[in-house]
């Protein structure tokens, strides 16, 4: 299995553009999540899903969309990017929301908004 | 809403030294709590996962025990060795697995 796996590594955008982070898992998890991480503050949820078809907004959703049409994949969508976007993004799965569910997290995307 | 503190911030040990990481959350309505480590530019591996009913779990040299009326969880390192050094990560869930994060330990283990 290659477990949880994000594209791209690294990306520079400038404010206003538009792109899409990736994120696939093959272990065939119901529950994923992404999460920002920025210095001195943690990581911050920003949306997470259910299942196929079902997604909720988390601690910090404002600027970012998600969808979730299969079970693999859980892309995160900036839609008009901005300097305060500027972060590492982490994807994480789980298989369930059970007590005993650890969760799982990619390598992460750093994002830079010029 | 939940705030999960973690000291100190940075901790610097020689090899062999056994070390306790602390971790403190305000709301003990928690599902599970959660041990992870980070490496620089790496993602997040979770280590050791307490569940709500639990007091302590354990894997190899590590150590978590879990206080909920009292908000605290400790991460007990036995004999440390330099390739420990890394950021550890707590974090609590209320719910659904969405996670409560601390900024973390950056711990350095000199050899």
């Amino acid at each position: 299995n290659a477990g949880v796996t994000q594209t791209p590594k690294f990306q520079v955008l400038k404010t206003g553009q538009s792109m899409t982070l990736q994120c696939a898992q093959d272990m065939n998890h119901e529950y994923m999540s992404w999460y920002r991480q920025d210095p001195g503050m943690g990581l911050r949820l920003i949306h997470y899903s259910v299942g196929a078809g079902i997604t909720d907004q988390g601690e910090v959703p404002n600027g970012y969309n998600v969808s979730r049409s299969t079970t693999e994949d859980f892309p995160l969508r900036l839609l008009s990017a901005a300097p305060s976007q500027t972060s590492v993004y982490f994807c994480a799965s789980s298989y369930g929301q059970g007590k005993e569910e650890t969760q799982y997290f990619g390598p992460g995307t750093r994002l830079l908004v010029l | 809403k939940q705030e999960v503190t973690q000291i100190p911030a940075a901790l610097s040990v020689p090899e062999g030294e056994n070390l306790v990481l602390n971790c403190s959350f305000t709301d003990s309505a928690i599902y599970n709590l959660q041990w992870f480590r980070q490496d620089p530019g790496k993602g997040l591996t979770s280590l050791l996962l307490i569940q709500s009913s639990q007091r302590e779990q354990t894997s190899g040299r590590l150590n978590a025990s879990l206080d909920k009326s009292s908000g605290r969880s400790t991460l007990y390192i036995a004999a440390s060795q330099p390739g420990d050094s890394a950021t550890y990560l707590c974090a609590v869930s209320p719910g659904a697995n969405n996670l409560f994060f601390g900024t973390g330990t950056r711990l350095t283990v000199i050899p």
